[in-house]
């Protein structure tokens, strides 16, 4: 089943502790990205990549790193967590930039 | 910067009656557009999407129409059903990077 999967689905974590979520898609699509969804704000772009080692910021870059080492998956990394960056997170990869995204299922973080 | 806005932030209809969802966007230099349903807690998922060389296009119970010259799509859910019931989203594509604009979605409750 052509999907994106994204690990963990829900995380409660701490102020500074590291952590990485992990995106994959089995589409072999060459473009990825990373979504965030607050309420009244709607869904904005963190970062995306348009091909294996291609990565550019989003909208909304700022405590968010990223890397595309392989074209299945593109891992969001948090290196020190703050509450502002409590969200749910999204995966979405499509063929090029330029054609439909397909999202994941999301992540439910929470920084205490 | 660009902006998506939709007219109504609820809509709530009957079971079996039709749905219309709008949307404005601000950039006139938009090229794609896609409609995404979002159930409670899941990804936001493609229904429909069209070109900036058309005008209206028909998917299985949906229709979204573009209206280049006001810069204003809608969508249309014919005999809607209770499993209708979501967030709907437009999202044209922006200038850069394949990045999708989202606005705040529109609420749609289906009353049996």
């Amino acid at each position: 089943e052509a999907q994106v999967t994204q690990n963990p689905r829900y995380l409660i974590t701490v102020t500074g502790k590291k952590l990485t979520v992990t995106c994959s898609q089995n589409m072999n699509h060459e473009y990825m990205s990373w979504y965030r969804q607050d309420p009244g704000l709607g869904l904005r772009q963190i970062y995306y990549s348009m091909n294996v080692e291609v990565t550019d910021k989003g909208d909304v870059p700022e405590g968010y790193k990223v890397s595309r080492k392989e074209k299945r998956n593109f891992p969001l990394i948090l290196e020190s967590p703050s509450p502002n960056q409590t969200s749910l997170y999204f995966c979405a990869s499509s063929f090029g930039g330029k054609e439909t995204q397909y999202f994941g299922p999301g992540t439910r973080l929470l920084v205490l | 910067g660009e902006s998506v806005g939709l007219h109504l932030p609820t809509l709530s209809v009957q079971e079996g009656d039709n749905s219309i969802i709008n949307c404005a966007y601000s950039n006139s230099a938009s090229d794609y557009f896609i409609w995404y349903k979002q159930e409670s807690g899941k990804g936001p998922q493609f229904i429909i999407d069209i070109r900036s060389n058309m005008d209206k296009r028909q998917g299985q119970r949906v229709t979204v129409l573009l209206n280049k010259t006001v810069k204003h799509l809608s969508l249309q859910i014919a005999a809607t059903q209770p499993g209708d019931s979501a967030v709907y989203f437009c999202a044209p594509r922006g200038d850069q990077g394949g990045k999708l604009i989202f606005g705040q979605g529109t609420e749609l409750s289906v009353k049996p």
